[in-house]
């Protein structure tokens, strides 16, 4: 139980083009979504929470017109990064919180390559 | 807010030696903790987890983890390490993003550890 699938697992993009990732609990609904981005040899760092229905609360820094996110049913959260650029060439990854005082489930991650 | 630090940032350990990896965090209430391992190129998979209770935490793999309150610390260790050991290694703190959500994580710089045979 508590699987998040995440597709693309990877994708590349010209420059100037906007790229969609999906974020699934497969088995459980998911209060809250969280993204977070890693760049090469870097740690992680959050990006932005979701909860269902409501608009996604972004860290400070985090380009909020840049990176939309949309939390739009229980298992379902998709981020999608607006005119991409090479420097937004990273892996990204989210996590899915049952909300039961457990920890959240990660997904695979998507590479995403900016050309 | 709260913060994480991995002191290592890289750890070169000999196959079947023992291996510690330390995580000192700094976070206002009782935290929840985490150590995730990270192949290159991969995902995370968590080893373990700690919430509450003892704080002595077993984990997948042959890991453990203790949880020193008056220490900030929450080291990874494992008694025999395996080639297949060599990995990154994140340690987190969860903070509470609502409700019972606690998986708001704030991530360590990460170890890397390398296994020489």
């Amino acid at each position: 139980g508590a699987v998040v699938s995440q597709h693309p697992s990877w994708v590349i993009c010209k420059s100037g083009t906007s790229v969609k990732i999906e974020c699934r609990s497969l088995d459980f609904q998911a209060t809250t979504m969280f993204w977070y981005r890693q760049f090469p040899k870097q740690s992680l760092m959050l990006m932005a929470t979701s909860n269902e229905g409501s608009k996604a609360t972004y860290e400070q820094g985090v380009e909020k017109d840049k990176f939309l996110i949309n939390h739009a049913s229980l298992t379902l959260s998709t981020l999608t990064v607006t005119s991409a650029h090479p420097e937004d060439s990273s892996f990204y990854i989210c996590s899915a919180d049952r909300g039961l005082n457990t920890e959240a489930f990660f997904g695979q991650g998507t590479r995403l390559t900016v050309v | 807010a709260q913060s994480v630090t991995q002191p290592d940032i890289h750890i070169t350990v000999s196959e079947g030696a023992s291996l510690e990896l330390r995580c000192n965090y700094s976070y206002g209430a009782t935290p929840y903790l985490f150590w995730y391992v990270q192949s290159p190129g991969q995902g995370l998979q968590l080893l373990l987890k700690y919430f509450s209770g003892d704080t002595l935490v077993q984990g997948i793999k042959g890991f453990e983890a203790e949880f020193k309150r008056s220490q900030s610390s929450f080291n990874l260790r494992k008694p025999s390490v395996h080639w297949s050991d060599a990995a990154e290694y994140f340690c987190a703190v969860g903070a509470n993003a609502g409700g019972t959500s606690y998986g708001k994580l704030t991530f360590g710089q990460g170890t890397i550890l390398t296994v020489h045979p």
